[in-house]
């Protein structure tokens, strides 16, 4: 299964809304998560399931979707926000496959 | 606090061997089935191998079947990974990353180490 995240990058300034979408070669139901990396840090997850909310993470983050098409939403976008975020698909397995990523910078 | 901690990485020769560990703390290690996920230097992430709580089920990306191993010690709470044969593409930081629900092999990642590099030269 293969994860096309569009757009790759993404300048966006503080207080701004954004959309980040994956697009999965095949139907995978809702079997989607989304994961922020700050640079030099590990991943970390913040949406499973395609749109629930992983605990302890901001409620500025949503997550929609089914089959295809997916979205992650920053709501109101926080300095802590612009890092680099990537889908991953539990859906057929192995392997396991990754989005190439979406890089959110400060305009 | 929970933790994954990675060691082992470090400077092999094509061709050379090496051996990975991630030490787990803060939560009962032997209940989770863990992963390990690596990312090249300004790259994205590539799943490379699982293994389940027990340590008897375990599955590979192609890329490295038949050249790594993954394995486990629960009375330790270490995971390790074995690798074999590298080539200058398997040069990337490995993340060991814990399977966010009791037994399952395959779910979420809710808890990643900090990485360890593995750096291939001659």
């Amino acid at each position: 299964i293969q994860l096309t995240q569009s757009p790759s990058f993404l300048s966006a300034s503080v207080g701004d809304r954004v959309t980040i979408t994956c697009r999965a070669s095949q139907g995978i139901s809702s079997d989607l998560a989304w994961y922020q990396q700050i640079p030099g840090k590990a991943p970390t997850l913040l949406i499973y399931a395609a749109s629930t909310l992983q605990s302890g993470v901001p409620s500025r983050f949503s997550g929609s979707g089914s089959g295809t098409e997916f979205t992650l939403t920053i709501n109101s976008l926080q300095p802590e926000d612009f890092a680099t975020y990537y889908c991953q698909q539990l859906h057929y397995y192995p392997p396991i496959t990754f989005g190439q990523g979406t890089r959110l910078e400060i305009k | 606090q929970v933790h994954l901690v990675e060691s082992g990485g470090g400077v092999v020769q094509p061709g050379g061997s090496l051996r990975l560990s991630c030490e787990a703390s803060g939560f009962t290690f032997s209940d989770y089935a863990m992963h390990w996920v690596r990312q090249a230097p300004g790259k994205g992430l590539e799943w490379v191998a699982a293994i389940s709580y027990d340590g008897g089920y375990d599955y590979y990306a192609d890329s490295v079947k038949g050249r790594f191993t993954i394995s486990r010690d629960n009375s330790k709470n270490t995971l390790h990974l074995q690798m074999n044969s590298l080539t200058l593409e398997d040069a990337t930081v490995y993340y060991c990353a814990r399977v966010g629900r009791y037994q399952l092999l395959y779910w979420y990642f809710d808890l990643w180490g900090r990485g360890t590099l593995v750096t291939v030269s001659s």
